[in-house]
C-alpha cells in the first residue's frame, strides 16, 4: 500500500496568516497517463470531507483561490494563503494511483 | 440538488451482520464508479471498497476481503455494502463517495460491541 506521511499533524494559525500542510506518500503518484494522482480535502467538523485541489494543483470546483497545491514525485504541498475561521477542520491528502486508495493521517487546524 | 443518503447502520454485535444502503439523486447515478469509505471514530479516512458504474468490477481493502460485498442497483440509483462477520475494528462511520464529481453522503455510523 501506498503510505502517505502528512506533517504536521496540528497548525495553530494566527488569522490572516499563510499555514502550509505537507504530504509525502511512499512512492510516486505519477501514472504512465501523466498525471498525478494526489488529492487534498478538508473535512469540517461534522460534515463529511469534501474536495479542495485534484490531481496536485488544480482547484475544485468552487474553491477559492487562497488554496493552492503544489509538488511532484513524493513531496507535495498545500498552502492557504489567508487562513480564515472558516478554514478550520482536518486536512487530508489521498492518492488513487493505486488500490487500496489511501489517505494521509490528517492535519488539524484551528485559529489562534 | 444532488444527494447522496446512507441508511443502516446501528449496533451489531461481533460475528453479526448489516447492510447499508445509499440512495442517490441528482445525477445519473448509473454513470459513476462508486466507493465505500470509513472514518473510525476520531480517526482518519480508510477507503473500504468501490464497484464500477454497471457493476461488472469490485475491489476491497485487505481488511474487509471476504467479509464485505459492495453492490449497486441502477434503476434504484442506489448502493450497498453488505458487512458480514463483523469486528469491533469495523466500528466508524460510512460515507458513500462518488469521486468523480466529490460527492459525499452524510454517513452511517456502525458500531460493532457487544
Amino acid at each position: 500500500d501506498v503510505v502517505m506521511t502528512q506533517s504536521p499533524l496540528s497548525l495553530s494559525v494566527t488569522p490572516g496568516q499563510p499555514a502550509s500542510i505537507s504530504c509525502k506518500p511512499s512512492q510516486s503518484l505519477l501514472h504512465s497517463d501523466g498525471k498525478t494522482y494526489l488529492y487534498w480535502f478538508l473535512q469540517k467538523p461534522g460534515q463529511p470531507p469534501h474536495l479542495l485541489i485534484y490531481e496536485v494543483s488544480n482547484r475544485f470546483s468552487g474553491v477559492p483561490d487562497k488554496f493552492s497545491g503544489s509538488g511532484s514525485g513524493t513531496d507535495f504541498t498545500l498552502k492557504i494563503s489567508r487562513v480564515e475561521a472558516e478554514d478550520v477542520g482536518v486536512y487530508f491528502c489521498m492518492q488513487s494511483i493505486q488500490l487500496p486508495w489511501t489517505f494521509g493521517q490528517g492535519t488539524e487546524v484551528e485559529i489562534k | 440538488e444532488v444527494q447522496l443518503v446512507e441508511s443502516g447502520g446501528g449496533l451489531v454485535q461481533p460475528g453479526g451482520s448489516l447492510r447499508l444502503s445509499c440512495a442517490a439523486s441528482g445525477f445519473t447515478f448509473s454513470n459513476y464508479w462508486m466507493h465505500w469509505v470509513r472514518q473510525a471514530p476520531g480517526k482518519g479516512l480508510v477507503w473500504v471498497s468501490r464497484i464500477k458504474s454497471d457493476g461488472s468490477s469490485t475491489s476491497y481493502a485487505d481488511s474487509v476481503k471476504g467479509r464485505f460485498t459492495i453492490s449497486r442497483d441502477n434503476a434504484k440509483s442506489t448502493l450497498y455494502l453488505q458487512m458480514n462477520s463483523l469486528r469491533a475494528e469495523d466500528t466508524a462511520v460510512y460515507y458513500c463517495y462518488g469521486p468523480e464529481l466529490d460527492y459525499w453522503g452524510q454517513g452511517t455510523l456502525v458500531t460493532v460491541s457487544s
